[in-house]
């Protein structure tokens, strides 16, 4: 069966910009999770979507947000986007929440803020 | 975060052994997973510990000690397609999943 998609795999945005990354699961999987990855600090949590409703949220500032659909796919969005935000961006779904289990990971969205 | 901790680089030699450790916060732990990321590519699962013990896998086991909030990863018969990134993640009551930085293994031959 397919794996997990992320889109797009690579962009480049300027400061104060904003973007939006769009996540599809597994079929038949309800929960989604993201993860920022820089090299050295590993992968930070970001937020956790289950059947529709935000499960958890990590440490994050409010530019940092995402929904998920009813169809389970996700999106999040980073608005006035900072250097800083220069990361890879990964997404990955599981069956039932996502510290129950498996994770499947997408390829990532690799973000580059100029 | 919930500090956990895994050296950054290890280094070893094709057909040897190589153990990673990982160490973490034991208060509200639930447990532990491992994960490999070759680069540029997605992390992908390798085991899940909530009880204590070892469990084996092929060449790769890993081993938990809840009391002691450490857990180890153990790669047999290394091979040069080990080389990667080995990620200890840990859960928590608060139920999110904590990864530590990573520990790169370098496989020479």
């Amino acid at each position: 069966k397919a794996g997990v998609t992320q889109t797009p795999r690579y962009l480049i945005k300027t400061r104060g910009q904003q973007v939006t990354l769009s996540c599809s699961p597994i079929s038949g999987h309800r929960s989604v999770s993201w993860y920022q990855q820089t090299p050295g600090q590993g992968l930070q949590f970001l937020f956790e979507y289950f059947s529709e409703t935000q499960r958890n949220k990590g440490n994050f500032p409010g530019r940092f947000s995402g929904r998920q659909f009813s169809n389970s796919r996700s999106e999040m969005n980073v608005s006035t986007l900072e250097l800083g935000d220069s990361a890879l961006y990964l997404c990955a779904s599981s069956i039932g929440t996502s510290g129950s289990g498996e994770l499947f990971f997408g390829e990532g969205s690799r973000l580059t803020v100029l | 975060g919930q500090n956990i901790d895994q050296p950054t680089e290890m280094t070893a030699t094709e057909g040897a052994i190589v153990q990673i450790n990982c160490t973490y916060q034991t208060s509200g732990f639930n447990g532990l997973f491992w994960y490999q990321q070759h680069a540029g590519e997605a992390p992908t699962f390798l085991s899940y510990n909530v009880l204590d013990g070892l469990e084996e896998k092929g060449r790769f086991s890993s081993f938990l000690s809840r009391s002691k909030g450490y857990s180890y990863l153990l790669l047999k018969e290394l091979q040069m397609k080990d080389s990667a990134s080995y990620l200890c993640a840990s859960t928590f009551n608060d139920y999110k999943l904590s990864f530590g930085a990573g520990t790169t293994v370098t496989v020479r031959a």
